[in-house]
């Protein structure tokens, strides 16, 4: 079946700690996309690549880094930079101007 | 900039019909996307309107106005699994297929 796939689905992190959630699909989609969301919001977007070793900034980028070395993958990093990284964060892929498809999301907590 | 208005809760009973409204601020406008999510779940795409006037996907209808920056979401024959948050989303400004989320409407079908 083709999809997008994130792990882990929870996750915990101390403050001062780096975490790297990890979005996989297998949708042969070229551009991908993470969001955030907290409670009761919308989705805002950190980061994106239309295409293997090319991303960009979203809207709220800082504290964040990503990579694309592969068209299936793209891993977020948490940063200790981020001050407030406890939220749900969201993969999605999509083809050149369709529908974003998701992946069933990380809820991140730090202690 | 870019800004997206919808209302934050709705509550519909069982087999009524309810819409959920959108309007929007953007200096270049794409199309009008709407997306559902289940508590805990991951969006899911519903209807995309790039031109005026209303498409039909079964139960579901989605309309916009481009000259009023308005469209909304039409929902009918309510079922108990409607109860969902509704997201209206434009693409950004730069034209790629990056996505700018409203905070969504919280749908609540009561028996």
């Amino acid at each position: 079946d083709g999809g997008i796939t994130q792990s882990p689905k929870y996750l915990f992190r101390k403050e001062g700690q780096n975490v790297t959630l990890s979005c996989e699909q297998n949708l042969n989609h070229d551009a991908m996309y993470w969001y955030r969301q907290d409670p009761g919001q919308g989705l805002r977007l950190i980061y994106y690549s239309q295409i293997v070793n090319d991303f960009q900034k979203g809207d709220i980028a800082e504290g964040y880094s990503v990579s694309r070395e592969k068209k299936e993958s793209f891993p977020l990093t948490v940063t200790s930079a981020q001050k407030n990284p406890t939220a749900f964060y969201l993969c999605a892929s999509s083809t050149p101007y369709n529908e974003q498809f998701f992946g069933p999301g990380t809820r991140l907590t730090v202690l | 900039g870019q800004s997206l208005e919808q209302p934050s809760e709705v509550t519909a009973v069982e087999g009524a019909i309810v819409q959920i409204n959108c309007t929007y601020q953007t200096s270049g406008f794409y199309g009008l996307s709407w997306y559902q999510q289940h508590d805990g779940g991951a969006p899911t795409f519903l209807s995309y309107n790039a031109l005026d006037g209303l498409e039909e996907t079964g139960r579901f209808s989605s309309f916009l106005s481009r000259s009023d920056s308005y469209g909304y979401l039409l929902l009918q024959e309510l079922q108990m699994k409607d109860s969902a948050s509704y997201f209206c989303a434009v693409r950004d400004q730069t034209g790629a297929n990056n996505l700018f989320f409203g905070t969504g409407t919280r749908l609540t079908v009561i028996p």
